[in-house]
């Protein structure tokens, strides 16, 4: 196993436009985060899963914001008529069934965006 | 709610020397987890250590212990015999256990290492 997957690892989009960020997790992990990165802040939790389920989201996932983890595996986030506020890093994590596992949180690489 | 605060923007250690990276905590519950990750450039979440807040010892991982004041929230991290390869932002973050999944993070410091 290679770990938690981002893909792309960068994205540059016009203002308006939609994005689509995918996140393959540690394959025997069943839960899984999505936080968003700003420049020189810490992240910020964005929503969570377990399995399919998505069980927390922050106010700060505005109704531009869906995220989905359809089969229990990878998970999608989209941004819908993205702004330039939006440009951050979006960090994927996961974690296995344990719970609670202090040791259990992996997070990928970030999927950096630029609305210009 | 939850808070995290790291003062330090910024420091410059010589290679070899220890350096102390601060962090202080807020939080009302009494159940809660302290971690700290290494995030190089290259932009991945690296875990480095946990203390949980009935642990009684200080945890420590190898080069990496944490310093832990219960009574001042307090969780400073201790790297020491630094190495050129520590060069690179440093998170405190903290969860609670009330089934909260949420980790809250402070705004880091940016470790440099000196040759």
């Amino acid at each position: 196993d290679t770990g938690v997957s981002q893909d792309p690892r960068h994205k540059i989009t016009k203002r308006g436009q939609n994005v689509t960020f995918r996140c393959d997790p540690i394959s025997e992990h069943n839960r899984l985060y999505w936080y968003r990165q700003t420049l020189g802040q810490g992240p910020e939790f964005l929503t969570y899963f377990q399995n399919e389920a998505q069980l927390e989201k922050s106010r700060l996932l505005s109704d531009r914001f869906s995220a989905e983890r359809p089969k229990g595996s990878f998970s999608t986030l989209e941004i819908q008529r993205t702004e330039q506020g939006d440009s951050a890093m979006y960090l994927c994590a996961s974690s296995p069934r344990s719970v609670p596992s202090h040791y259990g949180y992996t997070f990928g690489s970030g999927t950096r965006l630029t609305v210009v | 709610a939850q808070k995290i605060t790291q003062t330090q923007p910024g420091m410059f250690v010589q290679e070899k020397e220890a350096v102390t990276l601060d962090c202080t905590y807020d939080t009302s519950d009494q159940s809660y987890g302290l971690f700290w990750y290494k995030q190089p450039s290259s932009g991945e979440m690296i875990f480095l250590i946990y203390q949980g807040s009935y642990d009684e010892q200080n945890a420590t991982e190898g080069r990496y212990s944490l310093n832990f004041q219960k009574a001042r929230k307090s969780a400073n991290l201790v790297i020491s015999a630094s190495q050129l390869g520590d060069s690179a932002m440093y998170f405190c973050a903290m969860r609670d256990w009330s089934g909260n999944e949420k980790l809250t993070f402070g705004t880091g410091t940016r470790l440099t290492i000196i040759p």
